[in-house]
């Protein structure tokens, strides 16, 4: 079945570093990917997504390039902020699954000291 | 326009007692779905409405558990006998079809404890 395996956290940055979280993947089909973000005291919302091979999602300064070879979504931003401190989910959804639901990793909590 | 609202935002209950939580979408999205997410984990898939298509029940940990949708509006979820267990954040979110070709837009949750 279809799994998502991201890095452990808690992760602890200094401003301003260079943040990679790695995620990989198992699917049947032909899924997308999707970074969730969960900052403190909110609800869930979607920072970046891929839908095909190559593809890369950006978003907020966020990237993270679809990688079939690997089975990879790796999220990666070059200069971190405090206000980048949240919780990251990391997910997929096959659309050819006969229910289409996102199946998310286990989350990653970042935070970055000033 | 308005994104997804559920309530209450808090409930504390007895172990025992039953609690119905409640989800209302955004309007035109055809899709539902519930997560639960227990401290410090990931979310865990429990039921998804898709139109007048049969509810994808896969998700639900026991017969406990229940949720109905009425059209594409309002969405419930019933949790009989509650379980210290019980306690999680519970999560709605609505897609305007199917999650792999839309973004799903979560809810804030509500925070169940069952003492």
């Amino acid at each position: 079945g279809n799994s998502v395996t991201q890095m452990e956290g808690p992760v602890t940055l200094s401003e301003e570093a260079f943040l990679t979280i790695n995620c990989t993947y198992t699917a049947t089909g032909y899924p997308s990917l999707f970074w969730y973000v969960q900052y403190p005291g909110e609800g869930l919302q979607l920072l970046l997504k891929a839908t095909k091979a190559d593809d890369k999602g950006s978003n907020k300064g966020f990237e993270a390039t679809y990688r079939k070879e690997t089975t990879s979504f790796h999220l990666e931003k070059g200069s971190v902020q405090v206000s980048d401190s949240a919780v990251y989910f990391c997910a997929l959804s096959d659309r050819y699954s006969s229910a289409s639901k996102i199946i998310f990793g286990s989350g990653t909590r970042l935070s970055i000291r000033p | 326009g308005a994104g997804v609202s559920q309530s209450p935002s808090n409930k504390v209950t007895e172990k025992g007692k039953d609690v119905e939580l409640r989800c209302d979408p955004i309007s035109g999205h055809t899709a539902l779905y519930w997560y639960r997410q227990r401290l410090g984990q990931g979310l865990e898939f429990l039921i998804y409405f898709q139109g007048n298509s049969a509810p994808d029940k896969s998700g639900l940990p026991s017969d406990r558990f229940s949720a109905e949708r009425t059209g594409e509006s309002v969405s419930t979820l019933t949790i009989q006998r509650t379980q210290q267990e019980d306690s999680a954040v519970y999560l709605c979110a609505s897609s305007l079809e199917l999650a792999g070709l839309y973004e799903q837009f979560f809810g804030p949750g509500t925070r169940l404890t069952v003492l």
